[in-house]
């Protein structure tokens, strides 16, 4: 069965430091890995996507994420954090086997100014 | 990438009533899924939308609450029969493309309040 798992409900940083909101992930086989963000009353959002090939993932609005298989883990991280970046963030995951993801319980990220 | 309209996006029902959701999408597609937002939670997968044959259930959701319509590859609807507060919710629509490129397409999300 597929889990991800986000230990955080939230995370505060402020605007213009670094941030890091957290993802580890249980699959069978290779993992098709990927990150959402759900702005207030909207849909959620594509942000990037790890399938194959380089580790460092980069995304959408200047988000990336690492792809780590010791530690199971896609940590998304941006190098300076916008006011504008505060949402709530899903990491996914599914199988090879599978088109159907299985998503964590969500991250609230807050910055501040 | 596809484009997904979903309506209502938003609506406050009565107890006891049903509500039908509706997903248009701008390409065919061939996997199309429901999905649950109930607040301050995660996403729940309600059923996998089939065309031409019944919707897969996960467990937990039953047809006579949750009765999907597939009619082809660009449409569904999905509705909320006999509403309780409990049902409140949002309810997602949610496409994935085939291929090597799996990210999954969401439309804007219906936000259900049963009073």
């Amino acid at each position: 069965a597929q889990s991800v798992a986000q230990p955080e409900d939230q995370v505060n940083v402020a605007e213009g430091n670094p941030l890091t909101v957290k993802c580890t992930y249980s699959v069978s086989g290779n993992p098709y890995l990927f990150w959402y963000v759900q702005y207030p009353n909207r849909g959620l959002q594509f942000l990037l996507k790890y399938i194959t090939g380089d580790n460092l993932v980069k995304g959408s609005y200047g988000f990336e994420a690492e792809f780590n298989k010791s530690q199971t883990s896609f940590h998304l991280k941006k190098p300076s954090a916008l006011v504008s970046d505060s949402a709530l963030y899903f990491c996914a995951a599914a199988s090879g086997g599978s088109y159907i993801p299985t998503f964590g319980r969500g991250t609230s990220l807050i910055v501040h100014p | 990438s596809a484009v997904i309209s979903q309506k209502p996006s938003r609506d406050i029902c009565q107890r006891g009533t049903s509500l039908t959701i509706q997903c248009q999408v701008d390409s065919q597609v061939t996997m199309m899924f429901w999905y649950r937002q109930q607040p301050g939670q995660s996403l729940t997968l309600i059923a996998t939308a089939n065309q031409g044959s019944e919707a897969t259930y996960e467990s937990g959701f039953v047809i006579d609450k949750f009765p999907i319509s597939r009619p082809n590859l660009t449409f569904s609807t999905l509705t909320v029969s006999n509403m309780s507060p409990e049902d409140s919710s949002i309810y997602l629509c949610s496409v994935v493309r085939e291929g090597v490129n799996r990210e999954a397409f969401f439309g804007q999300g219906t936000r259900l309040t049963v009073v």
